[in-house]
C-alpha cells in the first residue's frame, strides 16, 4: 500500500528565508509524485508533479521539489519565500489506474511566514 | 478560479436532515471525485467516477450515496448523518490518462 509521511506538520519562516518542506513516501513501484497547495478557504492546487526523468522539478510560484528515489523523498524548496506562500501544503503519491488517478495524501504541513 | 465549481460553500444540517452538495466542471474531464478533509487527518477519497461510472467506493458509510449523471456533474447526497462528518468536502476532476486533479474550493459541511 501507498503512502506518504510528512513529519512536520507546523513550520514557520521569515519572509524572504529559504524554505524547505520533507515529504516522505512508500510505494512498490515508480511513484508519482505531487506537491498541492491549499489556501484557507480554497481547494488544493497543483505545484508540481514528478512521474520521470530530471529528478528536480520545477514548479509554479517559484517551487522546486527533488525526488531522492534512495531516501524515498520528494521535498519541497523554495529559495526565498513570501507573504502570500502562507498556506497548508500537501504532499502525494499516486497511480494512473484504469484511467483515473488512486492518489493518496499526507497530512500537510502549515506553513505560517511572518515579516 | 480551477473550473470546478462546487455548491454550496457552506452547510449546516441537522442529523435528520437530508442534503445534497454538488459539484460542477466544464474543463472536459471524464474522472470526478469525492474527498473528504478533515482537521489533523490526510485527504480521504471517498468515491471516484470514471466515464460515468462509480470505479472506487471506499468503504464509505451508506448515509453518503454519490450521484454522477453525466460527465461534467456530481452530486453527494447526504441523510441522516452524524457530527463526526463534519468535514470540508472537496470535489475533483481529471482527464483519463492524465495524473493531474483539478480541485474545487469546497463545501464546509457542519452536521450539528
Amino acid at each position: 500500500a501507498q503512502s506518504v509521511t510528512q513529519p512536520d506538520i507546523h513550520i514557520t519562516v521569515s519572509e524572504g528565508a529559504s524554505l524547505e518542506l520533507r515529504c516522505n513516501y512508500s510505494y512498490g513501484a515508480t511513484p508519482y509524485l505531487f506537491w498541492y497547495v491549499q489556501s484557507p478557504g480554497q481547494g488544493l492546487q497543483l505545484l508540481l508533479k514528478y512521474f520521470s526523468g530530471d529528478t528536480l522539478v520545477q514548479g509554479i510560484k517559484g517551487f522546486e521539489a527533488e525526488f531522492k528515489r534512495s531516501q524515498s523523498s520528494f521535498n519541497l524548496r523554495k529559495p526565498s519565500v513570501h507573504w502570500s506562500d502562507a498556506a497548508e501544503y500537501f504532499c502525494a503519491v499516486g497511480t494512473n489506474s484504469g484511467g483515473y488517478q488512486k492518489v493518496t495524501f499526507g497530512i500537510g504541513t502549515k506553513l505560517q511566514v511572518i515579516p | 478560479e480551477t473550473g470546478v465549481t462546487q455548491t454550496p460553500r457552506h452547510l449546516v444540517m441537522g442529523m435528520t436532515n437530508k442534503k445534497s452538495l454538488k459539484c460542477e466542471q466544464h474543463l472536459g474531464h471524464n474522472a470526478m471525485y469525492w474527498y473528504k478533509q478533515s482537521a489533523k487527518k490526510p485527504l480521504e477519497l471517498m468515491f471516484v467516477y470514471s466515464l460515468e461510472e462509480r470505479v472506487e467506493n471506499n468503504s464509505v458509510p451508506s448515509r453518503f450515496s454519490p450521484e454522477c449523471p453525466n460527465s461534467s456533474h456530481l452530486f453527494l447526497h447526504l441523510h441522516t448523518l452524524q457530527p463526526e462528518d463534519s468535514a470540508l468536502y472537496l470535489c475533483a476532476s481529471s482527464l483519463t490518462g492524465s495524473t493531474e486533479a483539478f480541485f474545487g474550493q469546497g463545501t464546509r459541511l457542519t452536521v450539528v
